[in-house]
């Protein structure tokens, strides 16, 4: 069935460190990825998004790199801050029967920042 | 823009009793709106998709009956849990997609403690 998984269910960096945060999906057929964080006891908060007609996107401080060769998913966040502490979710866009669209989300990674 | 509210942020229930969770869009029309439920350190988990002026879709494995939907505006949707049992107990999220746009924005989340 379609999944969306992480390779790393906890990260640990130290403050300042580049984070990197992976996940594999399984639909290659999905066209639309976006990456969440959530913080505890709120909901989801967009990142970044990237279709499946890119590589690469760039945010502020924030990159998104999509590999469809091996439906691979990673997240960057340059010089990370003890703000970015949260959980990280990929997710991606299915397209159901009826021409709507569904988000697929996969188990998340907590990251950790060290002062 | 693109403001999602909740109401209530929390509640506690007695078993048995009927609980109903408002989602409002602030500052779009939302045609379709999206109800999740997130156990704790888990992912979140599509229950139903709710559509503005007809029937929910729900995901398989949940229970039309329980879980009511009604999305009887472009800015509305409520979800009701009739008769709420502990196991019921969980963090309801609700996402909403603007009119023509692949992204959801999501609310804050509704925590549910069924006593």
């Amino acid at each position: 069935g379609e999944s969306v998984g992480l390779h790393l269910p906890t990260l640990s960096v130290q403050e300042g460190d580049n984070s990197i945060i992976n996940c594999a999906y399984s639909n290659s057929a999905s066209d639309y990825f976006i990456w969440y964080k959530q913080e505890s006891g709120k909901g989801p908060q967009f990142i970044i998004d990237i279709r499946s007609n890119m590589d690469k996107r760039q945010g502020q401080r924030v990159t998104v790199l999509l590999n469809k060769t091996v439906k691979h998913l990673s997240l960057q966040i340059a010089a990370t801050q003890p703000g970015d502490s949260a959980v990280y979710f990929c997710a991606e866009n299915d397209r159901v029967m009826d021409s709507s669209y569904k988000l697929i989300f996969g188990s998340g990674t907590r990251l950790l920042v060290r002062p | 823009g693109a403001v999602v509210s909740q109401h209530p942020s929390r509640v506690i229930c007695k078993s048995g009793t009927s609980v109903k969770i408002e989602c409002r869009s602030l500052d779009f029309q939302a045609t379709t709106m999206f109800w999740y439920r997130q156990f704790p350190k888990k992912s979140l988990m599509l229950m139903a998709t709710s559509n503005e002026g007809s029937k929910a879709t729900y995901e398989q494995g949940v229970e039309k009956d329980k879980f009511l939907i009604n999305h009887a505006s472009l800015t509305l949707s409520t979800l009701t849990v009739t008769s709420a049992h502990p196991e019921d107990s969980s963090f309801y999220i609700c996402s909403a997609r603007p009119t023509g746009g692949p992204w959801q924005y999501f609310g804050p989340g509704t925590r549910l403690t069924v006593l």
